[in-house]
C-alpha cells in the first residue's frame, strides 16, 4: 500500500518564476491538505481540497492556489515566488469519511527560491 | 486563533525516559497528535488522543492529556539514539467546512549516548 507521494524532492526556482508541486494521496484517502514548514517552524497550512474543492484556506496570498483531480491527487501553484517561499512543501492525506481525520504525510517537496 | 506551544529543545541520555510537553489554547480540539520528523523528511505519525480520553499508550510512548489546563505530553520509555528527531504537537477541531489542523513548533530532542 503506497503511502503519499511527493514529486518533485527538490527543485530550484528564481523570483517571479511559478511553480507546481504534486501529491498523490495514500490509496483510499480522498482529502488533501498542504503545509508550507520554513527552516526551523512547525508545518503552517496552506489549504484543503476535497472533492475537487478547496474547502479550508489558511493565512495565504492568492498566489498560493491549488487543484484537485478525480483521483484524489492535488496539484500546489505558486505564482511570482518570493525569497521568502523557500520551504519544504508537505501534502498530507486523509480520509473525510471516517470520524477520525488522522492525516498522514508525504516527504515533501524543497523548495528554493533564489 | 489557535495555537499551540512547545519547547524547543530537550537531551536526554540512551536509556532515560523523555518527556516532551505541550500547551494548546484551543478548547474546541477534538484531537490531539504527536508526529516525528527526521532530518531531511517529512512527517510521521506516532500516535494521537482524542479529547474525552487523559491517557493513551502505545508501547514506548505515553501520552497525558490535561483537558482543563490544555496541556499534552509524550513520554518515550528508554529512549534510543534513534528517537532524536524533531517532535511536533498538533490539535484538530472539526468545524463546518471540515477538520482544521494546528502544529506547534516543534521540540528537537537530543538522545545523548
Amino acid at each position: 500500500d503506497a503511502g503519499v507521494t511527493q514529486s518533485p524532492t527538490h527543485l530550484i526556482k528564481t523570483r517571479g518564476q511559478q511553480v507546481t508541486l504534486r501529491c498523490s494521496p495514500k490509496s483510499g484517502h480522498d482529502t488533501v491538505s498542504w503545509y508550507q514548514q520554513a527552516l526551523g517552524q512547525g508545518p503552517q497550512f496552506i489549504f484543503q481540497y476535497y472533492e475537487e474543492e478547496e474547502r479550508q484556506r489558511g493565512n495565504f496570498p492568492d498566489r498560493f492556489s491549488g487543484h484537485q483531480f478525480p483521483n484524489y491527487s492535488s496539484e500546489l501553484n505558486v505564482n511570482a515566488l518570493l525569497l521568502g517561499d523557500s520551504a519544504l512543501y508537505l501534502c498530507a492525506s486523509s480520509s473525510a469519511g471516517g470520524r477520525r481525520e488522522t492525516q498522514y504525510f508525504g516527504p515533501g517537496t524543497r523548495l528554493l527560491v533564489l | 486563533g489557535e495555537d499551540v506551544e512547545q519547547s524547543l529543545f530537550l537531551s536526554v541520555r540512551e536509556g532515560d525516559s523523555s518527556v516532551i510537553n505541550c500547551t494548546y489554547t484551543d478548547s474546541s480540539s477534538t484531537y490531539l497528535y504527536w508526529y516525528k520528523q527526521e532530518p531531511g523528511a517529512g512527517l510521521q505519525l506516532l500516535t494521537y488522543i482524542f479529547s474525552n480520553m487523559d491517557m493513551k499508550q502505545d508501547q514506548r510512548l505515553t501520552v497525558l492529556l490535561n483537558k482543563k489546563d490544555k496541556h499534552l505530553s509524550l513520554r518515550i520509555a528508554d529512549t534510543q539514539t534513534g528517537d532524536s528527531a524533531i517532535y511536533f504537537c498538533a490539535e484538530s477541531a472539526r468545524d463546518n467546512y471540515g477538520q482544521n489542523f494546528v502544529f506547534g513548533p516543534g521540540t528537537r530532542l537530543s538522545v545523548l549516548p
